[in-house]
C-alpha cells in the first residue's frame, strides 16, 4: 500500500475485553514495530518483526499483549483482559530493513472503560 | 523506560528564529532519528544520523551527533508558524538489538 493503515481507527471497549488492532505495512517493507503512546508522551517500544520473526517482544507490558506477523507482511496486537490502564494510543511503524527510519500509521486510539 | 531524554521539554519562540534542541541518551547506538508529531497525529521521519557520522543537513534541519558525550541536537532556522510540533529524538541501540527507544519529546511552538 501507499503507507502503513491501521484499523481500526478509535476502539472502545469494557474493561475484562480482548481487542485485536491491526497493521497492515508498506508492502516490501521488512520490518514492523509497534509502541504504545500515552498522552503528551514519546511512543514506547512494544515488540518489534523482521519478516515473520519476532526477535524482541521485551517492551510487552504483560503477558496479556501477545502480537502476530504470520506471513511476514499483516500483524495484529492483541490485548486479552483489558484494563483501564491500557487505554493510549497504540502505533505501528514499517520500515524498509532493520536500522532504517520508521514510516508511523495513524494509530489506534483504545479506551477501555 | 526511554533512553532518550530531550530537552527543553518545551520551547516557545517566535516566527523566524532558529530552534535547538537536545537529546541525551544512555547506552552505545547505531544511529540517532528525530521525528516529529504535529499534535498528536502520526509522526513523520525528519533525518537519521549514524554513529560514525558527526553533522547532517537536511534544508532547514541541522542535526549533530557527539557520540562521546552521548547527545545529539536539532537545529530548525529560520523557524515557522507550521514548525509547531512535538519533536522526538530515538535511539537505535546498537549490539544488534534493533529496538528503536523515543525519549519524551520537546513541545515547539512557532509564534507568527
Amino acid at each position: 500500500g501507499a503507507g502503513v493503515s491501521q484499523s481500526p481507527r478509535y476502539k472502545v471497549t469494557k474493561r475484562g475485553q480482548d481487542v485485536t488492532l491491526r497493521c497492515d505495512p508498506i508492502s516490501s517493507h521488512a520490518t514492523l514495530y509497534w509502541y504504545q503512546q500515552a498522552l503528551g508522551q514519546g511512543p514506547e517500544f512494544l515488540t518489534y518483526f523482521n519478516y515473520e520473526a519476532q526477535p524482541d517482544k521485551s517492551g510487552l507490558p504483560s503477558d496479556r499483549f501477545s502480537a502476530e506477523r504470520p506471513e511476514g507482511s499483516i500483524s495484529t496486537l492483541t490485548i486479552q483482559r483489558t484494563e483501564q490502564r491500557d487505554s493510549a494510543m497504540y502505533r505501528c511503524a514499517s520500515s524498509l530493513r532493520l536500522n532504517e527510519k520508521l514510516f508511523f500509521g495513524s494509530g489506534t486510539q483504545l479506551s477501555v472503560l | 523506560s526511554q533512553q532518550g531524554e530531550e530537552d527543553p521539554q518545551a520551547l516557545s519562540i517566535q516566527e523566524g528564529e532558529n530552534a535547538t534542541m537536545n537529546c541525551s541518551y544512555k547506552t552505545s547506538i547505531n544511529n540517532l532519528q528525530w521525528y516529529r508529531q504535529n499534535s498528536g497525529r502520526g509522526l513523520v521521519h525528519l533525518i537519521l544520523i549514524r554513529s560514525n557520522e558527526r553533522e547532517k543537513h537536511s534544508g532547514r534541519l541541522r542535526v549533530t551527533l557527539d557520540t562521546s558525550k552521548k547527545s545529539s541536537s536539532l537545529l530548525i532556522t529560520a523557524s515557522r508558524a507550521a514548525d509547531t510540533a512535538s519533536y522526538f529524538c530515538a535511539t537505535l541501540l546498537s549490539g544488534g538489538y534493533n529496538k528503536l527507544i523515543f525519549g519524551a519529546g520537546t513541545r515547539l511552538a512557532v509564534h507568527p
